[in-house]
């Protein structure tokens, strides 16, 4: 079956404890991205990648760190999470297209920073 | 830098009656825009897009959109709203290899 994985699902950590949210998709898509939701503001993009080893900022980069080794994995990292990155996360990815194609989402990642 | 607007927090609609979540948006060169669902504990789902060709779009689960280039507005449409239509409804426009969305329209379909 064609997906978006995410782990976890849930999350409760405490400021400054590092953390690794993992995103895996199995459609060979060149194209991934991260969103965070909040209440307000929709969906706002933290970074992207338009393929293995290219990265970049999206809308609210700071406080995120992304890498991408392989075509399929695309962690989120937050070094030292606060507060205000408590959150909705989505991972999705899709096939690289200029015309920016349909993007696949995962089930998303609901995070608690005390 | 793209974007869009969603006016309305809120839509509330009875069971049979048309639904429309509206979108304004605002980009640099072609507009290619996409509507997305979001159900309660869900991730985002496709609902339809608009790349190029006819002004009225036809998507998933008995939704269109209508792309008017004059007044850059691509409304959501369904003819007979469902109670399972209920959902937060997502306008997007895409430019700069990003995908910018609207804060969301929460659709409220009253039985």
């Amino acid at each position: 079956e064609a997906q978006v994985t995410q782990n976890p699902r849930y999350l409760i950590t405490v400021t400054g404890k590092k953390l690794t949210v993992t995103c895996s998709q199995n459609m060979n898509h060149e194209y991934m991205s991260w969103y965070r939701q909040d209440p307000g503001l929709g969906l706002r993009q933290i970074y992207y990648s338009m393929n293995v080893e290219v990265t970049d900022k999206g809308d609210v980069p700071e406080g995120y760190k992304v890498s991408r080794k392989e075509k399929r994995n695309f962690p989120l990292i937050l070094e030292s999470p606060s507060p205000n990155q408590t959150s909705l996360y989505f991972c999705a990815s899709s096939p690289w297209e200029m015309n920016g194609d349909t993007q696949y989402f995962g089930p998303g990642t609901r995070l608690t920073v005390l | 830098a793209q974007s869009v607007a969603q006016p309305e927090d809120q839509v509330n609609v009875a069971e049979g009656n048309p639904l429309t979540v509206k979108c304004t948006y605002s980009v640099s060169g072609n507009p290619y825009l996409f509507w997305y669902v979001q159900y309660p504990n869900r991730g985002l789902q496709f609902l339809l897009k608009y790349i190029t060709g006819d002004n009225l779009v036809k998507g998933s689960y008995g939704f269109e959109a209508e792309f008017n280039k004059s007044q850059t507005s691509f409304h959501l449409k369904k003819p007979s709203a469902l109670v399972s239509d209920s959902a937060l409804y997502f306008c997007a426009v895409y430019g700069n290899n990003r995908l910018a969305f609207g804060k969301g329209n929460q659709v409220v379909v009253i039985p």
